[in-house]
């Protein structure tokens, strides 16, 4: 009963390195999505998907792009890393407009 | 565009006060309402929903009631435990004209219960 996994949970980049968040879900849910979560600014929306092969802008969108290859599978990717992108990283799924069912978080920290 | 207006935080309360969170919502449809609710280290986790109007959800002793006249979900709880300490988030989703669904949050408030 895995639900939505994120890896991985932590990670230090430096300024300029790339990453990518993985996001699995294992409910067959058509809609995904990544937010970024940031003190007093609660949970800002960076990218979504509505099904395997789309993508969709969010709120914040800038310096990170996204793949659904997969229906069950959403990336979030850092080309070049900033300190601004620090943050904890959120996925979570959903079918429609019913409730989303979240991760557990990725606490990224760029130097 | 739909926005989710929170009250300011943090809460610190009693054990066994009552706890109110006034929840506000701009919607050009008809949303559902969710309250999410974050423990340390986790993720987020429904609490409860609501649907349409007048709909009352209810969970772990916490309820909120759509109310369309005045756009407001405010949760409520009539005897908090130390166990309820954590942050939560009223949340909005609507069919938006592209058929996307999204989810929608305000700020979240801490919620701090002292024995």
């Amino acid at each position: 009963n895995a639900g939505v996994t994120q890896t991985p949970k932590f990670r230090v980049l430096k300024t300029g390195q790339s990453m990518t968040l993985l996001c699995a879900q294992d409910m067959n849910h058509e809609y995904m999505y990544w937010y970024r979560q940031d003190p007093g600014m609660g949970l800002r929306l960076i990218h979504y998907s509505v099904g395997e092969g789309t993508t969709a802008k969010g709120e914040v969108p800038d310096g990170y792009n996204v793949s659904r290859l997969k229906k069950q599978n959403f990336l979030l990717g850092l080309e070049s890393a900033a300190p601004s992108q620090t943050s904890v990283y959120f996925c979570a799924s959903s079918i429609r407009s019913t409730e989303a069912f979240f991760g557990q978080g990725t606490r990224l920290t760029v130097v | 565009g739909n926005s989710v207006t929170q009250m300011e935080g943090p809460v610190t309360l009693s054990e066994e006060a009552f706890l109110t969170i006034n929840c506000t919502y701009t919607a050009t449809g008809y949303p559902s309402l969710f309250w999410y609710v974050q423990y340390p280290g986790e993720g987020l986790q429904l609490l409860l929903k609501a649907t349409k109007a007048d709909d009352k959800g209810s969970n772990k002793g916490f309820e909120a009631t759509y109310r369309k006249e005045t756009t407001s979900f405010h949760l409520e709880k009539g005897s908090v435990q130390v166990s309820d300490s954590a942050v939560y988030f009223c949340a909005l989703s609507e069919i938006s004209a592209g058929a996307n669904s999204k989810l929608t949050f305000g700020k979240g408030i801490t919620l701090s219960v002292r024995p």
